[in-house]
């Protein structure tokens, strides 16, 4: 499977403020996928991310509050924009890998803690 | 919407007894059920996956079965050890603008005691 790396790997960041974290994978993939967990929760899913195309976001979660970019097949930043308390969580990024590019593996993610 | 159902929430076992974690899914077209494992402070790591077109698959002490018909899948640990101890998520294929997303449960965390 693919080596997948984020950074940071924790930040504290002060309330009103954006952080952007990165997703670096070895080898190209088509899909990139951002999640959200919670403390203690499951893995939500915020986005699609593929090459070339603007990002697919689900229901809850819009652009200007998490833009992604995905520049190239190897990489892909999320960014977490006026942050609240709320979105401390857990940020990872994940990879389909596959012919059917449904099988995911996932980044070691990045800890977000808002003051 | 697609949803994903995972039971029980908390798993207790003794060393060597086995386990067992059940999901049902509501989406029909679903045709892909991995099963991830999560260690405190780690990524969620796949173990083992099923397609649709197959009932049952084992891999040393995990195996995973898969009934279509009354949408449900199950992982099965024999011979549980304390390493065995982690939270797992089962999740589900739904289709979505052309590729495959996967739709979570909301995890069983399994604790095997000595």
């Amino acid at each position: 499977s693919a080596v997948i790396s984020q950074k940071p790997s924790r930040d504290i960041c002060q309330r009103g403020t954006s952080l952007t974290i990165q997703c670096q994978v070895d080898s190209q993939v088509t899909m990139m996928f951002w999640y959200r967990q919670q403390p203690g929760q499951s893995l939500t899913l915020i986005a699609t991310a593929n090459q070339g195309s603007e990002a697919t976001y689900e229901s809850g979660f819009v652009i200007d509050k998490f833009p992604i970019s995905r520049p190239n097949l190897t990489f892909s930043t999320l960014t977490v924009s006026n942050m609240s308390p709320e979105d401390s969580s857990i940020y990872l990024c994940s990879v389909g890998s596959g012919a059917l590019t449904d099988t995911q593996y996932f980044g070691p993610g990045t800890r977000l803690t808002v003051l | 919407g697609e949803n994903v159902e995972q039971h029980p929430s908390t798993l207790s076992v003794q060393e060597g007894d086995s386990a067992v974690i059940k999901c049902t899914y509501s989406d029909s077209a679903s045709n892909y059920f991995p099963w991830y494992k999560q260690e405190l402070g780690k990524r969620p790591q796949l173990i083992i996956d099923i397609r649709s077109n197959v009932g049952e698959k084992k891999d040393q002490r995990i195996a995973v079965t898969l009934n279509k018909t009354a949408k449900h899948f199950s992982l099965h640990i024999t011979e549980t050890q304390p390493e065995d101890s982690a939270v797992y998520f089962c999740a589900a294929t739904a289709l979505s603008g052309g590729y495959n997303k996967l739709i979570f449960g909301a995890g069983t965390r399994l604790a095997v005691h000595p």
